[in-house]
């Protein structure tokens, strides 16, 4: 069974505006939630975490957003820009310090 | 530090053929993880390692699937027989400690 779900395989945004990214996870057991990026041929490269004592973490035009309670996580990308193009995947840290990703989800940031 | 190093990058091989993808870790990373990526399921955790110990090899599809981890700056990933069922792209990650993961650039895996 899959940890955790992106339910959107694609998005489309404007350049400027704002990219939103959703994920959910299964177990409130998951203390550390992650970003990673992806671009064709290459490995994910981390982009931005969070941990279970926040709600929020931001660097730069990257925020992570945290819902425990519905066990939802969220990243915001303002403003997009082409580079941002990529697959984004989220993942959790389990309990013995191994990662779960999601399926990804394709961003397109139109200029 | 080079980052983790997969080798090879692209590897085509016949059904019924052995396949092996190699990693070389970050040095001073105490984890190891090997990744599949697919459509359908996105980066499926296969094994991870810890401290040269598999933890957890639950994601491992089957007993064709094995994977080692000799000493801290090496590790494989076997699959024997292959099938095409198996092609897809493999990836190594490490991380130390509780830290973020690194990948390596994955290994193109195709079975024909």
């Amino acid at each position: 069974d899959q940890q955790v779900k992106q339910n959107s395989p694609s998005l489309s945004v404007q350049e400027g505006r704002i990219s939103i990214l959703n994920c959910d996870y299964t177990n409130s057991m998951f203390d550390y939630f992650l970003w990673y990026k992806k671009y064709p041929a290459e490995g994910p490269t981390f982009l931005i975490s969070i941990s279970s004592i926040k709600d929020k973490n931001e660097d730069g035009r990257f925020t992570v957003f945290l819902n425990k309670s519905a066990k939802h996580l969220s990243l915001h990308i303002v403003p997009s820009q082409p580079g941002d193009s990529a697959v984004y995947f989220c993942a959790v840290r389990g309990a013995g310090n191994q990662f779960y990703f999601g399926t990804g989800t394709s961003l397109t940031v139109i200029p | 530090d080079a980052g983790v190093i997969q080798s090879p990058r692209h590897e085509v091989t016949e059904m019924g053929q052995e396949v092996t993808l190699r990693c070389k870790p970050i040095s001073g990373h105490n984890s190891l993880f090997w990744y599949r990526q697919t459509m359908m399921r996105g980066l499926e955790l296969l094994i991870y390692f810890n401290n040269n110990v598999p933890i957890d090899d639950s994601g491992m599809p089957e007993d064709r699937f094995s994977a080692k981890m000799p000493n801290a700056s090496f590790s494989t990933l076997k699959i024997q027989p292959s099938e095409p069922r198996d092609s897809a792209v493999y990836f190594c990650a490490s991380s130390l400690d509780r830290g973020e993961a690194f990948f390596g650039q994955g290994t193109r895996l195709t079975v024909v």
